[in-house]
């Protein structure tokens, strides 16, 4: 069964350091999305990108984050410069055309020291 | 706005008992998607079931049903003879209606089950 992959699984970055998140969808999902979970709290949407732009974004992602699809397969989240506050674990989902359920990849646990 | 209400933070039962998982959410769309996900220690997200709005029609899968009411806006997950495996937090979550555009999920806060033997 196709599944979503997440890369790296743990990342430790200094505060102030530039950190990108990766992310396979399954190949033909059309529509991806970055979620975040505070250690202990509830999963909270970041993004949503469709047609290679932004659909949709929380008031979580401010300019410090941005969202790529660099070369059709692979869906990047970027931080460009982490606070202690952006320790979370990182989702990736996709959904696929026409279908209404989101699937997510195992996540990766980010931890800003 | 769209939320979800799980009021319970954590429930502890031995196994084989059963066990009901509240899950009440508010929108102001008429056609909506509602979603269980579990997640168990190792912290992976795993889509249960999912649900429109147009479809009250409660389902069974094996151990596991669902209890969706449009009247009282709740859609509630039961486990049958529940397992030590079964161990997880398990989040409630709802969807806009897909209009074309991405949309978003909204989570509860999760009820963490615990089963013992």
């Amino acid at each position: 069964e196709p599944e979503v992959t997440q890369t790296p699984s743990h990342q430790v970055t200094q505060m102030g350091q530039e950190v990108i998140l990766r992310c396979v969808p399954i190949s033909n999902h059309l529509y991806f999305y970055w979620y975040r979970q505070i250690l202990g709290q509830k999963v909270e949407f970041l993004v949503s990108f469709y047609n290679n732009e932004i659909s949709e974004k929380s008031e979580i992602f401010d300019d410090q984050f941005s969202v790529e699809r660099p070369d059709g397969s692979n869906f990047t989240l970027k931080i460009r410069s982490t606070k202690l506050e952006d320790s979370a674990m990182y989702f990736c989902a996709c959904r696929g055309k026409g279908t209404d359920t989101q699937y997510f990849g195992p996540g990766t646990r980010l931890t800003v020291l | 706005a769209q939320k979800v209400t799980q009021a319970q933070t954590e429930i502890s039962v031995v196994e084989k008992e059963d066990v009901t998982l509240d899950c009440v959410y508010e929108t102001r769309d008429t056609t909506y998607y509602l979603f269980w996900y579990k997640q168990p220690p190792s912290g992976e997200l795993v889509f249960l079931i999912r649900r429109n709005s147009f479809d009250e029609q409660n389902e069974i899968s094996g151990r596991y049903s669902w209890n969706f009411q449009k009247s009282t806006s709740s859609f509630n997950f039961t486990i049958t003879a529940s397992q030590v495996v079964d161990s997880a937090v398990y989040f409630c979550a709802l969807s806009e209606p897909y209009t074309g555009t991405a949309s978003k999920l909204t989570f509860g806060t999760g009820t963490r089950l615990q089963v013992t033997l």
